[in-house]
C-alpha cells in the first residue's frame, strides 16, 4: 500500500490564483480530512468527508472547496489564492469517523505571494 | 475552551540522554489522547493512542504516560538517539459525534551527538 499520497509537494501561487492539491488513499478509508499547519500553531481541520458524496466544514474552511466523489480522492480547492494561505497542508484518513489510527500524508508546502 | 498545551516548545538533549516532554489539556468529553511523531517535511506518524482507563503505554523507547485526573500527559524518550530529531505533537479526541481532534503546538527536540 502506498498510504496516503499527496501532490504536489511545494507550490508558489500569485494572490488570486486557483488551483487543487491532490490527496489519495488506497487502504478503502472511508473517513479523509484536510488540515493546514501553520509555525507554532496545531494542526487545524479545514474540511473532512465521512465518505463518498459526504463532505463537512471543520475548524477553517473558508477560501476552501472539497469533493468526495471516490473513496480514495480527496482534492482540496484553493478557490482564489491569499497570502494568508501560505501554509503546510496534510491530508490524513482512517478507517472510520471513531477510529482511533489516522495517517497522514507527507505534506504540500504552499507559499502564495 | 477545548484547548492542548505542551511544554517546552522546542529541547536540545545529547545523545544517549533521557528527556520528557509534557502535555496539559482541557478537552471535554475526552475520548483520547495520542501523541505523534512529525520528522521535518514529513506528516505525523502515530507512537501512542491511550484511552481513559491507560495510564502508560509503551512503542519501544517511547513510553507515554495519562493522568485523567489532572489532565496532563508525559512522553519520555529513552537512551535519545539523532533520529529522535522531530517535532513531537500531543492530540486529544472528543468523545462526542465529532471525534474531533484538538492537536497541540508540538515541541521540536533535537538531539545532538
Amino acid at each position: 500500500n502506498a498510504g496516503v499520497t499527496q501532490t504536489p509537494k511545494f507550490q508558489v501561487l500569485k494572490t488570486g490564483q486557483s488551483m487543487t492539491l491532490q490527496c489519495a488513499q488506497d487502504m478503502n478509508h472511508e473517513y479523509m480530512s484536510w488540515y493546514r499547519q501553520d509555525p507554532g500553531m496545531g494542526l487545524r481541520l479545514i474540511h473532512y468527508s465521512v465518505g463518498a458524496g459526504i463532505t463537512d466544514q471543520g475548524e477553517v474552511p473558508n477560501g476552501y472547496n472539497v469533493s468526495r466523489s471516490t473513496t480514495e480522492d480527496f482534492p482540496l480547492r484553493l478557490l482564489s489564492a491569499a497570502p494568508s494561505q501560505t501554509s503546510v497542508y496534510f491530508c490524513a484518513s482512517k478507517t472510520g469517523l471513531a477510529s482511533e489510527t489516522q495517517y497522514f500524508g507527507p505534506g504540500t508546502r504552499l507559499l502564495v505571494l | 475552551k477545548n484547548q492542548v498545551e505542551q511544554s517546552p516548545q522546542s529541547l536540545i538533549i545529547l545523545e544517549g540522554k533521557n528527556c520528557t516532554l509534557q502535555c496539559n489539556y482541557t478537552v471535554s468529553p475526552f475520548s483520547n489522547l495520542r501523541w505523534y511523531k512529525q520528522d521535518t517535511g514529513r506528516g505525523p506518524v502515530s507512537l501512542t493512542i491511550m484511552t481513559f482507563s491507560e495510564n502508560t503505554k509503551s512503542n519501544g523507547r517511547y513510553t507515554t504516560t495519562l493522568d485523567a485526573d489532572t489532565k496532563q500527559s508525559s512522553l519520555h524518550i529513552t537512551a535519545s538517539q539523532l533520529s529522535d530529531s522531530a517535532s513531537y505533537i500531543c492530540v486529544v479526541s472528543l468523545m462526542d459525534s465529532s471525534y474531533k481532534l484538538i492537536f497541540g503546538s508540538g515541541t521540536r527536540l533535537l538531539v545532538r551527538p
